[in-house]
């Protein structure tokens, strides 16, 4: 089946610095990733629609300066958050989205196992 | 604006008997929904998913159940099973679109 994976699976960093997660298509190619965050016990919350080689789109009320996507290849997403601070801490998710893999859907993303982010 | 709603935060079934996991959507342009199951910690898991041409999808021990008229759907686990324990969560999606909703969540709970 599809598979995606994300590093780290969880970081803990300090105030003002930056992390970078990564979020990679291990078994197919995916023109469209998307990242998600998720609060405990909250639904999972669409940040950004990430395209490969351009812009990502970004859901209302989420900072593009603050939340770097950059698709640089079929397979590789990355988010970087800038300037962390503790409101972000969060459980990040990604996703890749495979079209017409089946006649039974024509539209399934599968998620990676995510990253719990916790800023000091 | 919820646009998925997934009313119930917990079920609690009985190893053996049916669950049923419910689900409603506001927006109209929805055409495909998926359901997906989650641990704690971990990524969300595709379970099956439906297109608003049918009415039913089956795979295994899940069926879900779409009624349009009443933007309504439906997740069947029949047997249900402690390993079946875990957050399910609803999603659609407009098919241009590719963004997809979610629901709220519901927390199943199969005691033996």
């Amino acid at each position: 089946g599809a598979v995606v994976s994300q590093h780290p699976s969880w970081v803990i960093c300090k105030s003002g610095t930056s992390v970078k997660i990564e979020c990679r298509s291990l078994d197919f190619q995916a023109t469209t990733m998307f990242w998600y965050r998720q609060f405990p016990k909250q639904s999972l919350m669409l940040m950004a629609t990430s395209n490969e080689g351009s812009k990502a789109t970004y859901e209302q009320g989420v900072e593009k300066d603050k939340f770097l996507i950059n698709h640089a290849s079929l397979t590789l997403s990355t988010l970087t958050v800038t300037s962390a601070h503790p409101e972000d801490s969060s459980f990040y998710i990604c996703s890749a989205r495979i079209l017409g893999m089946s006649t039974t859907f024509t539209d399934t993303q599968y998620f990676g196992p995510g990253t719990r982010l916790t800023v000091l | 604006d919820q646009q998925v709603k997934q009313n119930s935060p917990s079920l609690s079934v009985q190893e053996g008997r049916i669950s049923i996991l419910n689900c409603d959507y506001t927006n109209s342009m929805f055409d495909y929904f998926l359901w997906y199951k989650k641990y704690p910690a971990e990524g969300p898991t595709f379970l099956i998913s439906i297109s608003s041409i049918k009415d039913k999808n089956e795979d295994g021990r899940f069926t879900v159940f779409l009624n349009k008229s009443a933007k309504h759907l439906s997740l069947h686990i029949v047997p249900s099973q402690p390993g079946d324990s875990a957050v399910y969560f609803c999603a659609a999606t407009a098919h241009q679109g590719g963004k997809l909703i979610f629901g709220q969540g519901t927390e199943l709970s199969v005691k033996p």
